[in-house]
């Protein structure tokens, strides 16, 4: 059974371009969750699908950031226009059921924004 | 405003001997905690969890304890190896599905 699957595994981009990330979850999952890490702090929540719908965006920095899921497979986190401060790992995880279940990550995406 | 806090951002450790990795959080609605360990340039590996209905709950050489009252947890690594070596982060979650994590904790086991 294939993990949860980020492309691409780096991407440095330019200030005020746009940058799109994707996460295919592990087949079956509903839930599909969106974090990111600057180096040195947490581990911070974005935001959370359940099938298609964003059960909760509440981590979303700001309208830069479009998450999407269309038919309920695999996101796309999209970035336009990048800051220098979106500079930092993105990792997607997924989870059957939520809540009281573990979450799968994926090896990330390292964002630079020079 | 941290709710999951790692307040030790490294620890080393002989081969051989305990680790112990602390964790403390603010909200009391939480009811699932997990750990999870990070190598470089790989994602989260999930290690253990624990419900807030136990106080403890163990799996070979990782224990993880949990004291409500206190709002603390703890991972216990026995004995350490130098495998061990990484990053490890807390988790906590509650019914709103919003996985929490910490700042993490590098372990170093010196061989």
């Amino acid at each position: 059974e294939a993990g949860v699957t980020q492309f691409p595994s780096h991407s440095v981009i330019e200030k005020g371009q746009t940058v799109t990330l994707r996460c295919d979850p592990i087949s079956g999952h509903d839930n599909l969750y969106w974090y990111r890490r600057v180096m040195g702090k947490e581990i911070k929540f974005l935001l959370h699908f359940v099938k298609e719908s964003k059960q909760d965006e509440s981590g979303m920095p700001n309208n830069r950031f479009l998450a999407e899921r269309t038919g309920g497979t695999y996101s796309t986190l999209k970035v336009q226009p990048a800051e220098l401060e979106d500079s930092g790992v993105y990792f997607c995880a997924s989870s059957h059921n939520a809540g009281n279940e573990k979450l799968f990550f994926g090896s990330g995406t390292q964002l630079s924004v020079l | 405003d941290q709710q999951v806090k790692q307040n030790s951002p490294s620890l080393s450790v002989q081969e051989g001997r305990i680790s112990i990795l602390n964790c403390d959080y603010t909200n009391s609605m939480f009811d699932y905690f997990l750990w999870y360990k990070k190598y470089p340039a790989e994602g989260p590996t999930f290690l253990i969890s624990i419900s807030s209905i136990k106080d403890k709950n163990e799996d070979g050489r990782f224990t993880v304890f949990l004291n409500k009252s206190a709002k603390h947890l703890s991972l216990h690594i026995v004995p350490s190896q130098p495998g061990d070596s990484a990053v490890y982060f807390c988790a906590a979650v509650s019914g709103t599905y919003k996985y929490i994590f910490g700042t993490g904790t590098r372990l170093k086991v010196l061989a």
